[in-house]
């Protein structure tokens, strides 16, 4: 079965910073990867999908941006940080027929 | 406008008592999943249904999904200070759509 590894596990940026978060997963080859934010105790909103290298799509937009440079690397990122851009982001990988979710253990990310 | 709309938004129950909670939507549905999230974690799925009907049991949890695949619930019985958490309903009809959950929490 799958593995999936975030990191960092918490963050604390200033508004302006640039940001990256990786994620990468074990145990499966050619995954369909997602990004999605939560806010405090609520659902999940997905940000980004990708079905292979170089495929990104985007669900809303946004200050951020996502890329896959490898099979099982998906990094988020953003040029500039707003304050809203605080929560928590977990990545996802997608399995089965009704696209199972296994997610990984989430980055909590607050910009001051 | 939420996809999904999931009740109550808080239940909080005492150990040994019996909870519901529920999933509702006007889309129809192939397939219907539960999710539980703790604390500063993620979410970990805990059943898929698929079918109109029909009933699926983890333990003390019963999963129900809907004749018209439109709605689903979750029945924990005897709940425990463990089956506390986040409990997220998720489906898809062009993408898989979140709820927005309901947060249990069960007093020992």
């Amino acid at each position: 079965s799958q593995t999936i590894h975030q990191w960092p596990a918490t963050l604390v940026q200033p508004v302006g910073s640039p940001l990256s978060l990786e994620c990468t997963v074990e145990g499966t080859s050619n995954p369909n990867l997602y990004w999605y934010r939560q806010a405090a105790g609520r659902g999940l909103q997905l940000l980004f999908y990708s079905v292979g290298i170089g495929q990104i799509s985007s669900e809303v937009p946004q200050n951020l941006s996502a890329s896959r440079p490898q099979d099982r690397q998906f990094i988020l990122s953003s040029k500039k940080l707003l304050l809203s851009d605080s929560g928590f982001y977990l990545c996802a990988c997608g399995a089965g027929v009704y696209n199972e979710q296994f997610f990984g253990p989430g980055t909590r990310l607050t910009v001051l | 406008t939420q996809l999904l709309e999931q009740s109550p938004q808080f239940l909080s129950i005492q150990e040994g008592e019996n909870l519901t909670v529920y999933c509702n939507s006007s889309s129809v549905f192939s397939s219907l999943q539960w999710y539980r999230q703790e604390p500063g974690e993620g979410p970990v799925l805990l059943v898929t249904v698929v079918t109109g009907g029909e009933v699926k049991k983890l333990k003390r949890l019963t999963f129900q999904f809907g004749d018209a695949r439109k709605d689903s619930s979750l029945h924990i019985t005897a709940a425990q200070p463990g089956d506390t958490g986040l409990y997220l309903c998720a489906g898809e009809v062009y993408k898989l759509s979140f709820g927005a959950g309901t947060t249990v929490t069960v007093r020992a």
